[in-house]
């Protein structure tokens, strides 16, 4: 399948600070991203749909002014977690997808805000 | 977008083959059923999808019900490496939205 990169697989920032997790699709051109959350022993949840040279499109209940979405280049998708906090602590997944929608999956970031 | 049905969890002995269920009757024509399965602290791993014919390929199969309402992934030959939580979605646009899943133990 098609790779998808992110980086970077784990991050600590203190609280306050703003962090930028990328999401790379290697081997293919993606037009559309996707970002995801994950809590301890829960399931994803979407955030934000990310298309390029477009602004994104954010999930009910997700704050826009806390991620923010670059979706810069067919390749390449940023999210940046502004201002963050301890709650903001969590695992951060991007995917791209291709052809018939094959969404392929990042590795995920690890975002711990101390 | 149509949701899931998946059991909570499944065991397997290894070697056998590992039958997960979903329903997803409220699909609509243009979706397509995916399977993907997530490793503990790992990005999901695509499996397969199909929209009306039965699929397969180098790691699984996955039968739809001629009326679309339910699905199964079958993998022929599970290995304790198969060990993950299997996700069934529903979708047409690539916005994976994940349920509960269902956990796979597979055992010696």
């Amino acid at each position: 399948g098609a790779v998808v990169s992110q980086h970077p697989s784990r991050v600590i920032c203190k609280s306050g600070t703003s962090v930028k997790i990328e999401c790379r699709s290697l081997d293919f051109q993606a037009t559309t991203m996707f970002w995801y959350r994950q809590f301890p022993k829960k399931s994803l949840m979407l955030m934000a749909t990310s298309n390029e040279g477009s602004k994104a499109t954010y999930e009910q209940g997700v704050e826009k002014d806390k991620f923010l979405i670059n979706h810069a280049s067919l390749t390449l998708s940023t999210l940046t977690v502004t201002s963050a906090h301890p709650e903001d602590s969590s695992f951060y997944i991007c995917s791209a997808g291709q052809g018939t929608f094959e969404a392929f999956f990042g590795q995920g970031t690890r975002l711990t805000v101390v | 977008d149509a949701k899931t049905t998946q059991p909570t969890s499944m065991d397997c002995a290894e070697g056998r083959a590992a039958n997960l269920p979903c329903n997803h009757s409220t699909i609509s024509g243009n979706e397509y059923v995916y399977w993907y399965r997530q490793i503990h602290s790992q990005g999901p791993q695509y499996i397969i999808h199909g929209l009306k014919n039965n699929e397969t390929n180098e790691m699984a199969s996955l039968i739809i019900t001629e009326d679309r309402k339910s699905s199964t992934l079958i993998l022929p030959h599970a290995t304790l490496r198969d060990t993950a939580v299997y996700y069934c979605i529903v979708s047409m646009r690539g916005d994976m939205r994940f349920g509960a899943g269902t956990r796979l133990t597979v055992k010696p």
